[in-house]
């Protein structure tokens, strides 16, 4: 059964960083495309990131708002995907899930998400 | 900038059909944005319902149907649940790894 978990958010002071992780099982990370979707309080969903698979390349690809301070990776070993946060803003305060990306083009299975806070 | 449009919110009495749509700004969807459909209750993560306009992903019962309704996408609910109250969102691919979201439909049966 395919499963993630997220982990790692937390309250941030704003210019801060934060590493999530999501740890998969059930399946193998490499062979899949995944992206990071985020929420914050109150509001609808919003993606932000990609990574392909490592048949495809392995490439990542970043929505303009993290574009140059986040950053995603994955560790095939450990089967975990993981999103480096840095110049954290309030505006990055959310709820933030890792998903599988299915073909084509949607979210397939979800993690239950992670709560960051950027707060002074 | 693409806006995806959606009803705020819909109300459906207990057993009933509803049809809930989404619309783009850039002009009439199509099965070229392969939109799909998420629903989430607070709290919750997302569930991933419908993909590719009408594919139901595993395990979600066949009283859920998408569809292209003249020039919107369209999630139908027949039989509604109670538990069938949440916030459904749709999501188009424009391609190229981007997506657009709905602000979401907050469904109540009552």
């Amino acid at each position: 059964e395919v499963h993630l978990v997220e982990s790692g958010g937390g309250l941030i002071k704003p210019g801060g960083s934060l590493r999530l992780s999501c740890s998969a099982s059930g399946f193998s990370l490499t062979n899949v495309w995944m992206s990071w979707v985020r929420q914050a309080p109150g509001k609808g969903l919003e993606s932000f990131g990609l990574i392909k698979s490592k048949f495809a390349g392995g490439t990542t690809q970043y929505a303009a708002f993290v574009k140059g301070r986040f950053t995603i990776s994955r560790d095939d070993s450990k089967n975990t995907l993981y999103l480096q946060m840095d110049s954290l803003e309030t505006e990055d305060s959310g709820v933030y899930y890792c998903s599988i990306l299915g073909n084509p083009g949607y979210f397939d299975s979800w993690g239950q998400g992670t709560l960051v806070t950027v707060s002074s | 900038q693409t806006v995806v449009t959606q009803e705020p919110s819909f109300s459906v009495s207990p057993g009933g059909t509803v049809t809930l749509t989404c619309g783009l700004s850039s002009g009439s969807v199509s099965i070229t944005y392969y939109p799909s459909w998420y629903r989430q209750t607070p709290g919750q993560a997302p569930r991933t319902l419908i993909y590719n306009t009408t594919t139901r992903s595993s395990g979600v019962p066949d009283r859920f149907s998408g569809s292209i309704l003249g020039n919107k996408a369209a999630l139908t609910i027949t039989g509604a649940q109670a538990d069938d109250e949440s916030k459904y969102y749709c999501v188009f691919y424009m391609g190229s790894g981007n997506w657009v979201f709905g602000g979401g439909t907050k469904l109540t049966v009552l």
